[in-house]
């Protein structure tokens, strides 16, 4: 099993409508994040926490939401979907911010 | 505040010759500099880190990294290139109390 798991996998959703992506971690890590990533932009940071009751906004929060339900769960909710948030979504988890991530394998959102 | 940049869209080399992807980065304090790669369908995997210490870090695959300080840079070696070494090549800097940025991503191309 993979140690941080994202669900779904792929997802095609209509522009308004609300949807939530899913992330879990198994390697035991506080600190977790949620990117963003476009080609020829790289990765943005959406949201990150460090523990269960920290959630702070990244460069790019308008238009998301996370909740935090568990140190192992991170989850991302995208209230009303636009077209433009079309990307794919990483999940990330760190023991330390200095030491490096680990990655899920991301999520393909399109919103049609 | 903190940037990366990496001048370069795409690498091309030959398999067996020796690879470069550049970066370079600002930040306010010392910095702290990662490599990731990402495979075509995959999140992205820690390659190479430099916190303190020796400028020439070793990290997967045979990768290696050279932190300068002087010119800001932290390029990704390997001397010889392999044609499954061909994947986007994420460059990372943080300063202390920041979160990572990255930069947009090189794409490597090995050529057989």
């Amino acid at each position: 099993d993979a140690d941080v798991t994202q669900t779904p996998r792929n997802r095609i959703t209509k522009t308004g409508k609300r949807i939530m992506l899913e992330c879990s971690q198994t390697k035991g890590h506080d600190r977790m994040y949620w990117y963003r990533q476009d080609p020829g932009l790289g990765l943005r940071l959406i949201y990150y926490s460090f523990d269960v009751k920290d959630i702070n906004k990244g460069e790019i929060s308008d238009g998301y939401s996370v909740s935090r339900q568990a140190q192992a769960k991170f989850s991302l909710s995208l209230e009303s979907a636009i077209p433009n948030q079309t990307a794919l979504y990483f999940c990330a988890t760190s023991e330390q911010t200095n030491y490096g991530y680990t990655f899920g394998s991301g999520t393909r959102l399109t919103v049609v | 505040a903190q940037s990366v940049a990496q001048p370069e869209d795409q690498v091309n080399v030959a398999e067996g010759n020796p690879l470069t992807v550049k970066c370079t980065y600002s930040v306010s304090g010392n910095p702290y500099l990662f490599w990731y790669v990402q495979y075509p369908n995959r999140g992205l995997q820690f390659l190479l880190k430099y916190i303190t210490g020796d400028n020439l870090v070793k990290g997967s695959y045979g990768f290696e990294a050279e932190f300068n300080k002087s010119q800001t840079s932290f390029h990704l070696k390997k001397p010889s290139a392999l044609v499954s070494d061909s994947a986007l090549y994420f460059c990372a800097v943080r300063d202390i109390g920041y979160i990572p940025t990255f930069g947009r991503g090189t794409s490597l191309i090995v050529h057989p």
